[in-house]
């Protein structure tokens, strides 16, 4: 068990600039997560995979956000045209269906958009 | 509308004394609630967590409770130590729908003074 796996752990960018963030989860976790934290807030639900179907997507992720699981294994969100207000930390998590409902987080990719 | 609420941004306790961290949700179809710690630069890290049928769940030092009427939960720490000092959020999901998202609270910084 080698945790969830965030990169990049910081990343500052342009307003406008597109940016990728990736997520390797642990390798036999199903349920992969994101989700995204704004300083004195607690994490917000962004979006869920199961293996590689995208089930649920938040009103928080708006059309400039897409994110993808191909094959099941690690995920990618993408933010197209950022806005200073996309900056954030960006909370990656892996669960297993059989396992119990709490999950294992990466270290986040902080976001800074100037 | 903020479903779980930690109304506590912050508390300082003695080494040694009880920490009892607070938190309220108003979504009665919660039925599973947990405890995440997180340390500056790193992703949340699970803790202790309970379910609706329950009203007590202890791990060594760590212990929630749980008051349905109420809708109030509370994690109480003893003995505090300095290494407990991080940021704790209390979350809360629905079993059995919503695939496992979790809606955390704002947080509260716990800081143990030796």
């Amino acid at each position: 068990d080698t945790g969830v796996s965030q990169n990049p752990r910081h990343k500052i960018t342009k307003r406008g600039q597109n940016v990728t963030f990736r997520c390797d989860p642990i390798s036999e976790h199903n349920r992969l997560y994101w989700y995204r934290q704004t300083l004195g807030q607690g994490p917000e639900f962004l979006t869920y995979f199961q293996n590689e179907a995208q089930l649920e997507k938040s009103r928080l992720l708006s059309d400039r956000f897409s994110a993808e699981r191909p094959k099941g294994s690690f995920s990618t969100l993408e933010i197209q045209r950022t806005e200073q207000g996309d900056s954030a930390m960006y909370l990656c998590a892996s669960r297993s269906t059989m396992g119990g409902p709490g999950y294992t987080f990466g270290s986040g990719t902080r976001l800074t958009v100037v | 509308d903020q479903q779980v609420k930690q109304n506590s941004p912050s508390l300082s306790v003695q080494e040694g004394r009880i920490s009892i961290l607070n938190c309220d949700y108003t979504n009665s179809m919660f039925d599973y609630f947990l405890w995440y710690k997180k340390y500056p630069a790193e992703g949340p890290t699970f803790l202790i967590s309970i379910s609706s049928i329950k009203d007590k769940n202890e791990d060594g030092r760590f212990t929630v409770f749980l008051n349905k009427s109420a809708k109030h939960l509370s994690l109480h720490i003893v003995p505090s130590q300095p290494g407990d000092s991080a940021v704790y959020f209390c979350a809360a999901t629905t079993l059995g729908t919503s695939y496992g998202k979790l809606t955390f609270g704002q947080g509260t910084i716990l800081t143990v003074h030796p």
